[in-house]
């Protein structure tokens, strides 16, 4: 069965950084396109980030750009998002995603909570 | 792209039959996505390309349109279909959700 487990959220200080960390299981990870989908609190979804199965093309939306970075380590079958210089915006969950392609998620993690405040 | 979805709340009994709208500010083709995401839950794919349904999704569940105007007909509500639904367009980069329509089955 697939399984996507994110670890790594947490409070935050404005300014500060995390490092979120997704462990994938039950499937060929470096065959699928994975990404960070974030929800804020009572509101909807909004992707962030979007690395392809090979790691060499990555998006991000305009909102993230310059502060995180997503990776993946194939060899551990594991996505990262590092998120620097925090705002308090960026507080929401952030959930794991695998994509059937660009854009199509599959399967989702549970989510890490990630909270931005002094 | 924005994606507007209407009604952004529907209250209807089991059996009923609801139609979900989302239009697209921009013609986004066939690259339409459609997701259930119940309270406390992470979102569950239901329909990709406006009209194929993921693996597991029950047959009331169905996708249709094209371009900018795309729907999500539940044929018969059953209660576990209480949920918020979000569309999200695939087309271009950043992908972008709407705001959710919330069903209550009464």
């Amino acid at each position: 069965e697939d399984q996507l487990l994110e670890s790594g959220g947490g409070l935050v200080q404005p300014g500060g950084s995390l490092r979120l960390s997704c462990a994938a299981s039950g499937f060929n990870f470096s065959n699928y396109v994975m990404g960070w989908v974030r929800q804020a609190p009572e509101k909807g979804l909004e992707w962030v980030s979007i690395i392809s199965g090979g790691g060499g093309s990555m998006y991000y939306v305009d909102s993230v750009k310059g502060r995180f970075t997503i990776s993946r380590d194939n060899s551990k079958n594991t996505l990262y998002l590092q998120m620097n210089s925090l705002r308090a915006e960026d507080t929401a969950i952030y959930y794991c995603a695998k994509g059937r392609n660009f854009g199509v998620v599959i399967i989702w993690g549970q989510g890490t909570v990630v909270t931005v405040s002094s | 792209t924005v994606l507007t979805q209407s009604p952004a709340t529907l209250s209807l009994s089991p059996g009923e039959r609801a139609t979900l709208s989302c239009r697209a500010s921009h013609n986004i083709g066939s690259h339409l996505v459609w997701y259930q995401q119940k309270s406390g839950q992470p979102p569950r794919l239901l329909i990709y390309d406006a009209s194929n349904r993921a693996t597991g999704i029950p047959g009331r569940f169905s996708g249709s349109g094209s371009g900018t105007d795309f729907t999500l007909t539940i044929s018969s509500l059953e209660p576990e279909d209480s949920a918020v639904y979000y569309c999200q367009q695939r087309r271009n980069w950043p992908y972008t959700f709407g705001q959710g329509t919330n069903l209550e089955i009464k």
